[in-house]
């Protein structure tokens, strides 16, 4: 099992571009997320899915959409990039949401000029 | 803010020393869980520990829990150079989303 993967690595925009950040889990998992991480500090949830066909809002949602495509893929969409969102973009998944344990993607580095 | 915060923010110790850390929150929990993240990697879940249990043990790890306090502790035993990386507690305040403190950069000397 690959677990959680992400793509891509590792991107460098340009302020205003938009990209996708891609999702997928293997373990049948119910619930995805999407987090950021700026240096000294924690992460930070931008959005989840608790089922297929469902997303809520997190902490830090603005300038985010979102798109559970199916059971395994949870997608991620800057639709106008801002140096803000330079961030590292961890994906994650839960057998279900809030108190399950949750297994981590390898994230993708972004940057924004 | 951050429901949970970690302390200290950074440790350096020697291979063989325990390395302990701290972590508060404001409100109720159901469980308190454990990550760790390597440098460059994703965060890798350790332990959990639920409100009704006031210690738990897994390999050299020791997690307390102290409800009344809303704190608790995670403690590695003998380090390793390879426990070096950050370690997060994460909470989760009665919602359905887990919050996670800041963490603290645990550096283990050969």
């Amino acid at each position: 099992n690959a677990g959680v993967t992400q793509t891509p690595k590792f991107q460098v925009l340009k302020t205003g571009q938009s990209m996708t950040l891609q999702c997928a889990q293997d373990m049948n998992h119910n619930s995805m997320y999407w987090y950021r991480q700026d240096p000294g500090m924690g992460l930070r949830l931008i959005y989840y899915s608790a089922s297929e066909g469902t997303t809520d809002k997190g902490e830090v949602p603005n300038g985010y959409n979102v798109s559970r495509l199916n059971k395994r893929e949870f997608s991620l969409r800057l639709e106008s990039a801002a140096p803000s969102q330079t961030s590292v973009y961890f994906c994650a998944s839960s057998g279900q949401v809030g108190t399950d344990t949750q297994y981590f993607g390898p994230g993708t580095r972004l940057t924004v000029l | 803010s951050q429901q949970g915060e970690e302390d200290p923010q950074a440790l350096s110790i020697q291979e063989g020393e325990n390395a302990t850390m701290n972590c508060s929150y404001k409100t109720s929990i159901n469980n308190l869980q454990w990550y760790r993240q390597n440098s460059g990697r994703g965060l890798v879940h350790l332990i959990l520990i639920r409100s009704n249990e006031r210690e738990k043990h897994s390999g050299r790890l020791r997690v307390t829990l102290d409800t009344s306090k809303k704190s608790s502790s995670l403690l590695i035993t003998a380090s390793r150079a390879a426990d070096t990386a950050s370690y997060f507690c994460a909470t989760d305040p009665n919602t359905d989303k887990l919050i996670f403190g800041t963490g603290t950069r645990l550096q283990v000397f050969p």
